[in-house]
């Protein structure tokens, strides 16, 4: 069965300097890897995707996350926060071999302090 | 294009009443997904249909909660009845071939 684990509740970074927020996972097959960020009252909204190739996805709003399959992680990172990007995000992966179903890991508030 | 569309946005009911909720997937969207987010959790699939048969239900609570997708598009999902610790955020989604979902704004559940 497939699982994610972001090992942070929180992660408070100054605006401008670069931010991580970490995401493993385990599958049986090959994973399929997504961010989604959510700001309040307001529903998931779609970041990057690994699906296959390059090991590094540009996503939206200057995001970026590496695949590494020997460590089995897929870090959100940002090279220039911005207090705008406070929010919770969730990683999520798909195994090839279980269909369409995601499964999200717990979430990371991201604190960006101006 | 529109993106799916969920209402109400917030409901508060009392323990025991039964409620529905409402979901219009983006056009073309063949598969549709409830999820359950609770506070301070990530979302948890509750049932997943493709067109109209249900793909997934395996961690519906089948005693209280039912779902259905007649005609392959729009979707309702209901509880009756409901208890307190249903209160969460229900998110509708819908996916085509593309590997991603499109998530609706969600209905706010209290349960008081």
């Amino acid at each position: 069965a497939q699982s994610v684990a972001q090992p942070e509740d929180q992660v408070n970074v100054a605006e401008g300097n670069p931010l991580t927020v970490k995401c493993t996972y385990s599958v049986s097959g090959n994973p399929y890897l997504f961010w989604y960020v959510q700001y309040p009252n307001r529903g998931l909204q779609f970041l990057l995707k690994y699906i296959t190739g390059d090991n590094l996805v540009k996503g939206s709003y200057g995001f970026e996350a590496e695949f590494n399959k020997s460590q089995t992680s897929f870090h959100l990172k940002k090279p220039s926060a911005l207090v705008s990007d406070s929010a919770l995000y969730f990683c999520a992966v798909r195994d090839e071999n279980y269909g369409q179903n995601f499964v999200f890991g717990p979430g990371t508030r991201l604190s960006v302090l101006p | 294009e529109a993106g799916v569309a969920q209402s109400p946005r917030y409901k508060i009911i009392e323990k025991r009443q039964s409620v529905a909720f409402w979901c219009n997937p983006i056009s073309g969207h063949a598969t549709l997904y409830w999820y359950q987010q609770i506070l301070g959790q990530g979302p948890k699939l509750l049932i997943q249909f493709q067109n109209n048969g249900v793909v997934d239900d395996s961690q519906l609570p089948k005693d209280r909660f039912s779902a259905e997708r007649l005609k392959g598009v729009d979707s309702t999902l209901k509880i009756q009845p409901a208890k307190l610790e249903d209160s969460a955020v229900y998110l509708c989604a819908s996916s085509s071939q593309n590997y991603g979902y499109t998530f609706g704004s969600g209905t706010r559940l209290t349960v008081v």
